[in-house]
């Protein structure tokens, strides 16, 4: 089993959208509509923001959101704020009881 | 809440112990897979393994047999044990909840704790 596949940075300016991507496999992402997604800020504990593909816990902002298509999902914050910027990590239900996590994204807000 | 505790410290070949204290949810009450999680200094998070109370186990296939979970529900704790650890088990170890069976996301972190080998 390797890694789930993010980009190591992406950037974007207050108030754009960015998205973050996710590629896995056939035998994970693109089996399993159980693909989540957390936020990291160093020190902290990480936060769930997506599950499930696209579902977003009640306490997340809308801003927030995820979708899947094939063996890559994407998480797309939109409205950027400074308070965005951390590690982003997707994750992937991979059968047998594993899972799988990608490398991160770390989120600049210029 | 959850909260890991346990030596920052662990000499090569010996075991890595940690604990995980569960707060406001009973251990005991079962539904829930408590994991393990790790980041290794600069990379991505890697899946340690499960326990769904009382008592199954999963675990990453990486490490192969030398990971124990247990769960100690006197003191609404469950514990990761590594075996013969070297310095690529160095890492922060987060523990984490999977809040129902049938769910497969991690709702609930620990802040982690820094283990070096």
């Amino acid at each position: 089993q390797s890694a789930l596949t993010q980009p190591a940075s992406v950037s974007g300016s207050p108030g754009q959208s960015i998205t973050i991507s996710c590629t896995g496999t056939s035998s994970d992402v693109g089996t399993y509509n159980l693909v989540s997604w957390y936020q990291h800020h160093p020190g902290k504990a990480p936060k769930l923001l997506i599950y499930e593909v696209t579902k977003r816990p009640s306490v997340v902002s809308n801003r927030f959101s995820g979708s899947k298509s094939g063996n890559t999902a994407s998480l797309t914050i939109s409205g950027l704020q400074a308070g965005d910027e951390a590690d982003y990590y997707c994750c992937s239900y991979a059968g047998s009881t594993t899972w799988l996590f990608g490398g991160g994204t770390t989120l600049t807000v210029l | 809440q959850l909260q890991e505790s346990g030596p920052g410290l662990v000499k090569p070949s010996q075991t890595l112990s940690l604990t995980c204290t569960v707060s406001g949810d009973p251990i005991a009450r079962g539904g829930y897979y408590w994991t393990w999680i790790r980041q290794h200094p600069g990379k991505g998070l890697e899946w340690i393994g499960n326990i769904f109370y009382p008592g199954t186990t999963y675990h990453n296939p990486s490490l192969k047999s030398r990971v124990i979970i247990s769960v100690d529900t006197s003191k609404n704790q469950f514990s990761l044990r590594l075996n013969s650890v070297t310095a690529a088990d160095t890492a922060v170890y987060f523990c984490a909840r999977v809040p129902y069976s049938g769910a497969y996301h991690f709702d609930y972190w620990g802040q982690g704790t820094l283990v070096i080998v």
